[in-house]
């Protein structure tokens, strides 16, 4: 049963253009998401994050968007870049009684940026 | 660097062989996770430590998967008897517990894993 979806494998955008990475879940018990950039070989790198009690917030060129009632997020990136070519993962977390739940990832999705 | 680190960063080896991977989180994490991930793939939990007690473990985690922090410090991630299927990328992961602030959790490199 996958909890966080990520319905878009892959992505291609212009350089300077918008990216528009889309995430879903089903765990209504989510309340704090994060998005991760990998390149390969390497591990997760942490880009943004969301609490529940909030339905944007952004960093730079990065912007999440969330909405609880459709249980969606969105991740914005603004001008699109070359380097930002890489795979994106969603992961959410629940509230529970020792804090926060361990991350659930969704399958990724490949943003290629061609000049 | 202060980061996550682990090593080896690349490992092969034969079915049947036991394989230790370490991981050394950010120093001041007292949270300690791993992770698997293979292609296609999102990372998929396998434990975590607080300080140095295991507090959860997945059902992914088989019996011949076995993992320690036993200092509350650095840790490491054993597989005995590999199998071909336990090719993936291991990746270990640190920070603060929630009571401390830390919702964000930063990983490491990664091991990549190939059982021949």
């Amino acid at each position: 049963d996958q909890q966080v979806k990520q319905n878009s494998p892959s992505l291609s955008v212009q350089e300077g253009r918008i990216s528009i990475l889309n995430c879903d879940y089903t765990n209504s018990m989510f309340d704090y998401f994060l998005w991760y950039k990998k390149y390969p070989a390497e591990g997760p790198t942490f880009l943004i994050s969301i609490s529940s009690i909030k339905d944007k917030n952004e960093d730079g060129r990065f912007t999440v968007f969330l909405n609880k009632s459709a249980k969606h997020l969105s991740l914005h990136i603004v001008p699109s870049q070359p380097g930002d070519s890489a795979v994106y993962f969603c992961a959410a977390s629940a509230r529970v009684n020792s804090g926060y739940s361990t991350l659930t990832f969704g399958k990724g999705t490949m943003l290629l940026v061609s000049p | 660097d202060t980061g996550v680190s682990q090593n080896p960063r690349h490992k092969i080896t034969k079915r049947g062989q036991n394989v230790t991977f370490r991981c050394d989180p950010i120093s001041e994490h007292n949270r300690l996770y791993w992770y698997r991930q293979t292609l296609g793939q999102g990372p998929e939990f396998l434990t975590y430590f607080q300080n140095e007690a295991q507090l959860e473990k997945s059902r992914l985690l088989s019996d011949r998967f076995s993992a320690e922090r036993p200092k509350g410090s650095f840790s490491t991630l054993e597989i005995q008897r590999t199998e071909q299927g336990d090719s993936a990328m291991y990746l270990c992961a640190s920070s603060l517990s929630p009571t401390r602030g830390g919702n964000t959790i930063y990983f490491g490199e990664g091991s990549w894993l190939t059982v021949v």
